[in-house]
Formats: C-alpha cells, structure tokens, sequence
C-alpha cells in the first residue's frame, strides 16, 4: 500500500499570504488528522476529519481550516499567514476515527518569511 | 495542558547499550503510543500499549504502562546507530479523540 502522501513537501510564502496543503491518506483510511510541528511548541493537534467531518479541531485561530472530500483526501488552509506560522505540518491517517494508530506523511515544511 | 512530558530531554549512548526513556501524562487514558521521528520527517508508530495493559514487546522495544503513576517508559535494547531519533509518546485521553504528543525525546546512538 501507499504510504500517507503529502504536497508540497516545501513551500515559502510571505507575511500576509494564504497557503493551502494537501494530504492524501492511505487507501481505505477514513480519518485525517492534521499536526503542527514547531521547535517551541511540539506536536500540536489541529484538527481532524473523518468521513468528510471535522471531528475535533485543536487550540488554533480560525485562520486554520480545514476539509476533507469523499475520497478521504484532506487539504488545510492557513489564511494571513504569520511569521510564527513556519512549521512542519504532518497529516495523519487512520482506518477509524480518533484513537489507534496513525500512520504519518513526510510533512509539509513552511517558511514564512 | 494534557500534553505529556518526555524525559530526558536528550540522551547519548553508545551502540549497543540500552536507552530508557520516559513518558508522564496527565489526564486517564485509553492507550499510549510511542513514536519515532528522524531528524524533520514524518512520525513513524513504533507500539500501542492500551490502559489495561502493563507491559509489551516489540523486537528490541519493551514499553511499560504504569497508570496509577501516569507514566510509561520506553527501553530499547542493544541500541544501534539507525535508532538515532526523537521519540514521542502520545496519549488518547478517554476524554475525547484527539491525540497529545509529548515533548520528545532526541536519542543520539555513537557508533
């Protein structure tokens, strides 16, 4: 099986700017669950989808949203981006919703300059 | 926060030696994963251990679950140079569904 896909895999926006990342899940897994990683912060939860429903959604601004279309396939958009807004952002799949192994992508590295 | 704390925060050890290191939380959980991250890719599950379990293996992994301290240790034995990583756990709170990592370990293995 494919493993979880993610693009792009490196991206540079200016202050200000809005910025919207794709994550492909293995086949068959109905959740999504989007991360943001920084040095400061840690792993944080963002949210998660599953049959095309945000489940639970973490401690971001709106300008963090999200969705996930009827092939499982789930985007995230982060809008006025911020210069704290460089991460890592990882998505992560799972055949059921919430809790259970999740299985990883490469993960999007964001500059924001 | 229900985020867990890893402890250490770093750990350097020569291949072929055992590194220990630790996992506390703060709320019930259903189970607790640990995690391997190298250096600025994507999270790679390494064992599950529910809450009603106190031990399991994994090859060279052994995981302990201690739920009246909340806490879970991670040893992995006969450590090699490719163990090099940072290694999270992550908590499933009975509380919701989401997920909370831990600050992470970064183990350095010297060949």
């Amino acid at each position: 099986k494919a493993g979880v896909t993610q693009t792009p895999r490196y991206l540079i926006k200016t202050r200000g700017q809005q910025v919207t990342l794709s994550c492909s899940p293995i086949s068959g897994h109905r959740s999504v669950s989007w991360y943001q990683q920084t040095p400061g912060q840690g792993l944080q939860f963002l949210f998660e989808y599953f049959s095309e429903t945000q489940r639970n959604k973490g401690n971001f601004p709106g300008r963090f949203s999200g969705r996930q279309f009827s092939n499982s396939r789930s985007e995230m958009n982060v809008s006025t981006l911020e210069l704290g807004d460089s991460a890592l952002y990882l998505c992560a799949s799972s055949w059921g919703q919430g809790a259970g192994e999740q299985y990883f992508g490469p993960g999007t590295r964001l500059t924001v300059t | 926060s229900q985020q867990g704390e890893e402890d250490p925060q770093a750990l350097s050890i020569q291949e072929g030696e055992n590194a220990t290191m630790n996992c506390s939380y703060k709320t019930s959980i259903n189970n607790l994963q640990w995690y391997r991250q190298n250096s600025g890719r994507g999270l790679v599950h390494l064992i599950l251990i529910r809450s009603n379990e106190r031990e399991k293996h994994s090859g060279r992994l052994r995981v302990t679950l201690d739920t009246s301290k909340k806490s879970s240790s991670l040893l992995i034995t006969a450590s090699r140079a490719a163990d090099t990583a940072s290694y999270f756990c992550a908590t499933d709170p009975n509380t919701g569904n989401q997920f909370y990592f831990g600050t992470g370990t970064s183990l350095t293995v010297i060949p």
